[in-house]
Formats: structure tokens, sequence, C-alpha cells
């Protein structure tokens, strides 16, 4: 069946560093992409999407690229800040319809000053 | 803000009594699920409802049932809970229409969770 597999975490990085978090997924067709941010206490809320190969999605400063040719979606941001504390999920959508998510397990990330 | 509240927030039970969780949703989206998350497993889905009455397992469906007698509300019941599944649920949203599909139609919105614990 479908998967995502994320990089274990956590990730510690100082302030204004250089952020990647690897997603690889397997798929039978051609699913959508996502990338959730939680913050400590809250839902989920989106943060990218890609729809089909080669679109690369941004927002807030973090970029991810559909690569068909290698399933992976990674997740980079060229300078992160204290405020991007927080556990990231990769997520594909179901083949099967009803919109359903597959997640991977999460990486939390701490930004230290 | 999709319009998305569960309730209640917090949760403390103990094992074999019956419990209901709520979400209820004011944006008229078409599809509701509910997930559990737990640590190293990420998010997963318990079941799902594509319509009033319309619903389906998800990956973690034992001991979980649900009800949608109506758009906007999807209940979650623990008929007989046990330790394994205290957790903190997520209710999600999707498919919101309005004429032609929105990009957004296949973007799912969380609420703000509900942690249960079963003693």
């Amino acid at each position: 069946g479908d998967s995502v597999t994320q990089m274990e975490g956590p990730v510690t990085l100082s302030e204004e560093a250089f952020l990647t978090i690897n997603c690889t997924y397997t798929a039978t067709g051609y699913p959508s992409l996502f990338w959730y941010v939680q913050y400590p206490g809250e839902g989920l809320q989106l943060l990218l999407k890609a729809t089909k190969a080669d679109d690369k999605g941004s927002n807030k400063g973090f970029e991810a690229t559909y690569r068909k040719e290698t399933t992976s979606f990674h997740l980079e941001k060229g300078s992160v800040q204290v405020s991007d504390s927080a556990v990231y999920f990769c997520a594909l959508s179901d083949a099967g319809g009803y919109n359903k998510l597959i997640f991977g397990a999460g990486t939390r990330l701490a930004v230290h000053p | 803000d999709a319009g998305i509240t569960q309730s209640p927030r917090h949760k403390v039970t103990e094992t074999g009594t019956p419990v209901t969780l709520r979400c209820h949703q004011t944006e008229n989206h078409r599809y509701m699920y509910w997930y559990r998350q737990d640590p190293g497993h990420g998010l997963r889905l318990i079941h799902y409802s594509y319509g009033v009455k319309d619903t389906d397992k998800g990956e973690v469906s034992d001991g979980y049932s649900v009800s949608r007698s109506k758009t906007e509300d999807f209940l979650l019941t623990l008929e007989s809970a046990t330790s394994s599944q205290t957790s903190v649920y997520f209710c999600a949203i999707s498919g919101k229409t309005s004429g032609e599909k929105p990009s957004s139609y296949n973007e799912q919105f969380f609420g703000p969770g509900t942690r249960l614990t079963v003693l």
C-alpha cells in the first residue's frame, strides 16, 4: 500500500541555519503531496503542497519540489528561525479518493538562538 | 480558520466506560475524518465520512464507531474505552465546493485536538 517515510528527528539547528527534512513516498498513481506543521499544543496546519511532478510548493520561506523520479518531496528552508520550532509531517493523498491522507511519522525541529 | 471545533478538548476516563468525541464544522465541507496521533506513528486514520450517514473504516478502526447525522457534525465513539486508546484525537475536514472545485478542494483542515486519557 501507499506509504510515506520521513527522516527521524529530532533535528536541532541554530537560528539562520539551512534546513532539510527528507521525505520519500511509495504510491500507486500520481498522488498530491503535502507538508503540514504542528506547533506545540495545536492541530496541524497546511504548510505547502504540490499536485504533480516537478511542481514546487512554497510558503513562509519553506519549499519542496515533487520529484517523481526519486519519489521524494524534501522540505527546505534557507534560514530557520526560533519560531519554526515545531513538528513537520509529510503526507500524500490516497489514490482511492475521498481526499484521504497518509502521513509520515513526523520530524520534530528545534531551533536555538 | 476553517471553522472546525472539537469537544471536549481534554477528557480523563476509566477503562470500560463509553466515550464520545464531537467534531463540528461551519464550512460545509463534504468529507470529515477522525485521526489519532501517537508518538512514532504520525497521524493514523480511524474513520472517515463522505456524506451524511456515509462512513467508512480507516487504518485503525477497531474499537471505534462513528456517526454523521448532519453535514456539520461527526461523532467518534469508543464503546468501551481501553488504555491503548489513550491518545490525542484530531478531526479534519476537506472537500468544500463552490461552483468549480477550488484549488484547496483536496486539502485537509484540522481541528485543535482532544487529549483523551484512559486510566
